[in-house]
């Protein structure tokens, strides 16, 4: 089993550029999740899924738009990049009360 | 709501130290409690779990007690390695508030020099 895989790994983008970035799971989890991570912040919930079809917000979703249209797929998009949203992001996926599997991250750069 | 809180960081020790880092929560209903690590350049991992009180959670040589009437999972190693350093998280899962979310707290950074 690969886990959570995350695409892509690195990117750059400049002010006002958009790009989705791709979290897939190959454990049938019906959670899923969006986190960013930033120094001295810890981990922040941005979106998240308890089913194929659903999402909702989490505590910083402003700037961000979530897709889960198959169960093991859970997209993340940037319509209009900022460099507030330099950060690296994360995603993970697990069952309600248990354990959250996580990705190995993106690191995204805004210039 | 709910909430985690962790000694802060960064916490420097020598090989074959003694490591405690300190995690109280405050949860509405029943939580579960867990420990994750992230290891430089990684994701989070799970380190180690306990969901009921008095449970005891023990991965690689970490353990933590879910006590309930302190409301704190205290993480603990005897001897660390120098592989040990990483960055710590304590976490809950709360059946009553949970609605599919869990509660990190901001992470504890633990540097072991040879």
């Amino acid at each position: 089993n690969a886990g959570v895989t995350q695409t892509p790994k690195f990117r750059v983008l400049k002010t006002g550029q958009s790009m989705t970035l791709l979290c897939a799971q190959d454990m049938n989890h019906e959670y899923m999740y969006w986190y960013r991570q930033d120094p001295g912040m810890g981990l922040r919930l941005i979106h998240y899924s308890v089913g194929e079809g659903t999402t909702a917000k989490g505590e910083v979703p402003d700037g961000y738009n979530v897709s889960r249209l198959k169960k093991q797929n859970f997209l993340l998009g940037l319509e209009s990049a900022a460099p507030s949203q330099t950060s690296v992001y994360f995603c993970a996926s697990g069952v309600a009360l248990d354990e959250q599997y996580f990705g190995p991250g993106t690191r995204l750069t805004v210039t | 709501g709910d909430s985690v809180t962790q000694m802060e960081g960064p916490v420097t020790l020598s090989e074959e130290a003694f490591l405690t880092i300190n995690c109280t929560y405050t949860a509405t209903g029943y939580p579960s409690l867990f420990w994750y690590v992230q290891y430089p350049g990684e994701g989070l991992q799970l380190l180690l779990k306990a969901t009921k009180a008095d449970d005891k959670g023990s991965n690689k040589g970490f353990e933590a007690t879910y006590r309930k009437e302190t409301t704190s999972f205290h993480l603990e190693k005897g001897s660390v390695q120098v592989s040990d350093s990483a960055v710590y998280f304590c976490a809950l899962s709360d059946r009553v508030t949970n609605a599919g979310k869990s509660t990190f707290g901001d992470g504890t950074t633990l540097t072991v020099k040879p």
